[in-house]
Parts: structure tokens; C-alpha cells; sequence
């Protein structure tokens, strides 16, 4: 059982460019969510996807899209990176009060 | 304003010295507060659930209790491979959304 990966671990983008982020679980968890760590802050959501086919905005959606293709697949998109995006993303599956993250994607926008 | 706070920011023992970590909130009505474990270049990890004031759960040398207002992550006779970030959050009665904390950097030393 690997839980929950994501794809790429590191990726540096210039401002303006697109790239999506991959997540996938296999604990057959309905509930899925993508986040941002910032330093000396808090996580923060940025979309959230109940069951397959739905999706919700979170904290922080703006300028970010999402797919929840399958039950194990949950993707984050960002059409026109910005340095502002500078973070470092996970997802997590799971019940909102039990959660499992992934190793999280460490991007840098330039 | 809704809001989770932690101290101290970062927090440095011997190991075998124990201490507490500390996490203050302000919710309109809490339905769950949780502590996760967070390992360099890792995603947070599940530590504990507590709902009420006045509950404790405890995990090896680690042991959470809550109030009304507050909750406390006691770590007894710590060991270096307790090293880690320690985060809360909490969940109002209204809201799936999690509120995270920034952290307490926990660095023992051996």
C-alpha cells in the first residue's frame, strides 16, 4: 500500500507557465484535498473533493483549478503560474478528521 | 476571527526532558481537535483526535488533553526520533474545513 503519492516531487516553473499536479491514493477514501504550506503559516486548503465527481473551493482557490478524475485520482492544476505560488502542495485523502497526506510537490515559480 | 495558535514556535531539549507544546483556539463551537506529526520533506502525519474538554489521549511518550480553549501535546522523557514539526488543527461545528496551526519546531537533542 504506498497511501498517498504525488507527482513531481520538485518542479520549477516561470511565471506564466502551466503544469498539473498528480495525486493518487489507494485507501478508497471518498474524500480528498489539496493543500499549501507556507512558512511560519498554517495549512492552507485550496480545493476539496467529497466523492468522485465533485469538487469544492477551499481557502485559497484562485488561480488553481482541480479534477477529481476517478475515486484514486485528484489533480491540481495552475494555468498561468504566478511566484506567489511558490509553496510546497500535498494532498491528503481521508475523513476531514483523520487525514493522509502525501509527501507534498516543492514548487518554485520564477 | 477564527484561528489556531501555537507555541512555541520552535522548542529545544535534552533528551529524557520533558515538556509541553502548546496549541490556543478560537471557534465558535468545536467539533474536533487534532494533532499531526510533521518529519522533514514528509507530509503531516495523524497523531490524535479530541472532542471534548477534558479528554486525553496518549501515544508512547506522547499524551494530548484539551480544554475549552486550549489543547497540550505533553512529550515525557523525549527521544531524539521525536525531532519533528508538531501540528494542530481544529474543526468547527459548521465547517469541514480544517484551521492549522503553524507548527512547533521540536528539536531533541541527545
Amino acid at each position: 500500500n504506498a497511501g498517498v503519492t504525488q507527482t513531481p516531487k520538485f518542479q520549477v516553473l516561470k511565471t506564466g507557465q502551466s503544469m498539473t499536479l498528480q495525486c493518487a491514493q489507494d485507501m478508497n477514501h471518498n474524500s480528498m484535498y489539496w493543500y499549501r504550506q507556507d512558512p511560519g503559516m498554517g495549512l492552507r486548503l485550496i480545493y476539496y473533493s467529497a466523492s468522485e465527481g465533485t469538487t469544492d473551493k477551499g481557502e485559497v482557490p484562485n488561480g488553481y483549478n482541480v479534477s477529481r478524475l476517478n475515486k484514486r485520482e485528484f489533480s491540481l492544476r495552475l494555468e498561468s503560474a504566478a511566484p506567489s505560488q511558490t509553496s510546497v502542495y500535498f494532498c491528503a485523502g481521508g475523513r476531514s478528521y483523520e487525514q493522509y497526506f502525501g509527501p507534498g510537490t516543492r514548487l518554485t515559480v520564477t | 476571527e477564527d484561528q489556531v495558535t501555537q507555541s512555541p514556535e520552535a522548542l529545544r531539549l535534552q533528551e529524557g526532558e520533558s515538556s509541553s507544546l502548546n496549541c490556543s483556539y478560537t471557534v465558535s463551537g468545536l467539533r474536533g481537535l487534532f494533532w499531526y506529526r510533521q518529519d522533514p520533506g514528509k507530509g503531516p502525519e495523524f497523531l490524535f483526535t479530541l472532542y471534548s474538554a477534558g479528554e486525553e489521549k496518549e501515544k508512547e511518550r506522547l499524551k494530548a488533553t484539551l480544554t475549552k480553549k486550549e489543547s497540550f501535546l505533553h512529550i515525557t522523557a523525549p527521544k531524539p526520533e521525536d525531532s519533528a514539526t508538531y501540528l494542530c488543527a481544529v474543526q468547527e461545528d459548521s465547517n469541514y474545513q480544517l484551521i492549522w496551526g503553524a507548527g512547533t519546531k521540536l528539536i531533541i537533542k541527545p
